[in-house]
């Protein structure tokens, strides 16, 4: 079965850091870009992030950029997303997911999505 | 950035209806929009990609059209489990855009 769980999820001050991850399994998971979409509580989709299949691409939206980093890790069919100076506006509900080739950024498809983990920023 | 309005951002409707969902982008997109399918408490589903194209398991009620700045997700005949809220999102240009959702209700 083809799955997606992400993990890392936690309450975490503003300015504070926070690694979530993403564990793939039932696919290659090396052929495949991968993407990471926020949901605020009671909001709409947000992209994050994403990465090229090899890792070598990333792109993120000003929003995120330069606090923001996506890896992963084709040896352990993990994806990671490195949180860091988050702030109350980071607080979402993040999904990983399955794009639909390996090419990342522009012309994407998500058509695998884990249940998501939550983070909330708060003091 | 490219926007991306959605209309209506709600809808009521009977099982059996035809229902119609529109997207219109701030610039052209050529056929690079999605479209998912979110139930309350779960993760979004794709229903369709580049504009028209079905994906796999998807049934084929659902279908979708357009291309540059407007769009139409189209469900011939509304179902009970259609219920939830539907996003398009565009991938022409990042940072990728989703729409702000069309919330479906079943009378």
């Amino acid at each position: 079965e083809v799955q997606l769980v992400e993990s890392g999820g936690n309450l975490v001050q503003p300015g504070g850091s926070l690694r979530l991850s993403c564990v793939a399994s039932g696919f290659t998971f090396s052929t495949y870009a991968m993407t990471w979409v926020r949901q605020a509580p009671g909001k709409g989709l947000e992209w994050v992030s994403s990465i090229s299949s090899s890792g070598g691409s990333t792109f993120y939206p000003d929003s995120v950029q330069g606090r923001f980093t996506i890896s992963r890790d084709n040896s352990k069919n993990t994806l990671h997303l490195q949180m860091n100076s988050l702030r109350g506006d980071d607080t979402a509900l993040y999904y990983c997911a399955k794009s639909l080739g390996g090419q990342a950024g522009t012309v994407d498809t998500y058509d695998i999505w884990g249940h998501g983990t939550m983070v909330t920023v708060s003091s | 950035d490219i926007q991306m309005t959605q209309s209506p951002s709600s809808l009521s409707a009977s099982v059996g209806d035809r229902v119609t969902i529109s997207c219109r982008a701030s610039q052209t997109l050529i056929t690079y929009l999605n479209w998912y399918h979110q139930k309350p408490g779960k993760a979004p589903r794709l229903l369709i990609y580049t504009a028209s194209s079905l994906q796999s398991g998807v049934p084929s009620r659902f279908s979708g059209t357009g291309s540059g700045t407007d769009f139409t997700l189209t469900i011939s005949s509304l179902q009970p489990e259609d219920f939830g809220t539907y996003y398009c999102q565009q991938t022409y240009r990042t940072p990728l855009t989703f729409g702000g959702g069309t919330k479906v209700e079943i009378k």
